[in-house]
């Protein structure tokens, strides 16, 4: 099956670092990505991983690990703006060549001053 | 000049109605979809069309119903609305089915409220 799980919440401090992990199980796996949502918008792309490895960008880097399943996002030096949820999605294989995108359930960043 | 329009942005009807929910894209992408986002933000997919054909229909009750006219729009027709169909609904596209890196461009949303 299909399985992708995130922590719900987390709070951390402007000016900190901090990492949201997610972890998944899919049987097509061809590529993870992260976005963030602000209240009320649409989720917007933040990083793509296919490889294992660091992408970095800017504040923000992405980690994949293919053969442990997991991921994670880092960001820097933090932001009140970077207060939002920020969702692991999983690109698998469906069928015929097409691929779906799973998303995890999200996690909400709530930065303080 | 928005890349993924959709509208209404909010839609509040009595239980049993009829509705629907319009999507362009202006982007020239070949797949457009639908998910369906709960009140626990858990975004799940609802249906996938690539150049105007159905390729994913997740397990999603008869009484949606998506239309692609063309591959710049999808639009989600809605029979007998119930309570459980509130929710936020968001359209989305990306370039194509099959290639890589590529990232899914979401509309703004349709916040669906059944009263």
């Amino acid at each position: 099956g299909q399985n992708i799980d995130q922590p719900t919440e987390m709070t951390a401090t402007e000016g900190a670092i901090v990492q949201i992990n997610c972890t998944y199980q899919t049987s097509g796996f061809n590529g993870l990505f992260w976005y963030q949502q602000h209240a009320g918008e649409a989720p917007t792309f933040l990083s793509y991983n296919v490889l294992d490895g660091l992408e970095e960008k800017g504040r923000f880097s992405s980690f994949l690990s293919r053969s442990k399943g997991y991921s994670y996002l880092l960001l820097k030096e933090l932001q009140m703006k970077d207060s939002a949820s920020y969702l692991c999605a999983v690109r698998d294989f469906w069928a015929s060549g097409t691929y779906k995108y799973i998303f995890g359930t999200g996690t909400r960043l709530k930065v303080l001053a | 000049d928005t890349a993924v329009s959709q509208t209404p942005k909010y839609l509040v009807t009595q239980m049993g109605n009829d509705k629907s929910i319009k999507c362009e894209q202006n982007l020239g992408h070949d797949t457009m979809y639908w998910y369906k986002q709960d009140s626990k933000k858990f975004l799940k997919i609802m249906f996938s069309y690539n150049n105007k054909e159905l390729i994913i229909n997740e397990t999603v009750p008869n009484r949606f119903s998506p239309k692609s006219p063309d591959k710049a729009h999808l639009n989600l027709h809605i029979n007998s609305l119930e309570l459980g169909d509130s929710a936020v609904y968001f359209c989305a596209s990306s370039p194509s089915k099959t290639g890589r890196n590529e990232k899914l461009f979401f509309g703004s949303g349709t916040q669906l409220s059944v009263l």
